[in-house]
């Protein structure tokens, strides 16, 4: 049973293009989570997904960055326009509602 | 919302001694889970503990859930025991996000 994968690993951006961060949940698991995390501190939530639904994005900055979790396929954080501020590893969770298990990150870098 | 406060920030341990991480939260939650981070990143599930004891290995844990604290046990310590260890917690009927507290981060010296 594969755990959570995560693609790409490592992303580089420039300023002002665009981000797209991959996450396949662990097999039977329906509940997806992205979490952010900046460097020297812990991970921050960011948005909750069940399939084709956007439960919870509290977490989430409410301009530039939007997730999907498709009826078929990963999920999927997207993150527009980005900023140097932006620079950070980024983690998904999946879950089948109680515990939640990770991904291997995508550090996303942005010059 | 949940506060989820971590001791000691810093640790550093010679090889072969036991230590205790401390994580204490503000509010009742039904998940607590303990995680290593690795120096490569990697987050390490290590328990599952909302409530009593665990054990696995040379690891440890216990969640008094009344009295809002988690305590993560490492006994005989290894260099391969090095990282961030992180406390976080979630309330399940909530949709179980979890809150991270600021991390341990240790250091075992061969």
């Amino acid at each position: 049973n594969a755990g959570v994968m995560q693609n790409p690993r490592h992303l580089v951006r420039r300023r002002g293009q665009e981000a797209r961060l991959r996450c396949s949940p662990m097999k039977g698991h329906s509940h997806v989570y992205w979490y952010r995390q900046l460097p020297e501190e812990g991970l921050k939530f960011m948005v909750y997904l069940q399939k084709e639904n956007i439960i919870d994005e509290s977490g989430m900055p409410k301009e530039r960055f939007s997730a999907e979790f498709p009826k078929e396929g990963p999920s999927i954080l997207r993150i527009q326009q980005v900023v140097r501020g932006d620079s950070a590893a980024y983690f998904c969770a999946s879950s089948r509602g109680t515990e939640a298990f990770f991904g291997q990150g995508t550090r996303l870098t942005v010059v | 919302g949940i506060q989820v406060e971590q001791s000691p920030p810093d640790l550093i341990l010679q090889e072969g001694a036991n230590s205790t991480l401390r994580c204490n939260f503000s509010d009742s939650v039904n998940n607590l889970q303990w995680f290593h981070q690795n120096p490569w990143g990697q987050l390490i599930n290590l328990f599952y503990i909302p409530s009593g004891t665990k054990q696995n290995g040379r690891l440890s844990a216990t969640t008094v859930a009344t009295e809002r604290y988690s305590l993560l046990y490492i006994s005989s310590s290894q260099t391969t025991d090095s990282g961030v260890y992180f406390c976080a917690v979630g309330l399940n009927n909530a949709g179980n996000m979890l809150t991270f507290g600021g991390g341990t981060r240790l250091m075992v010296k061969p």
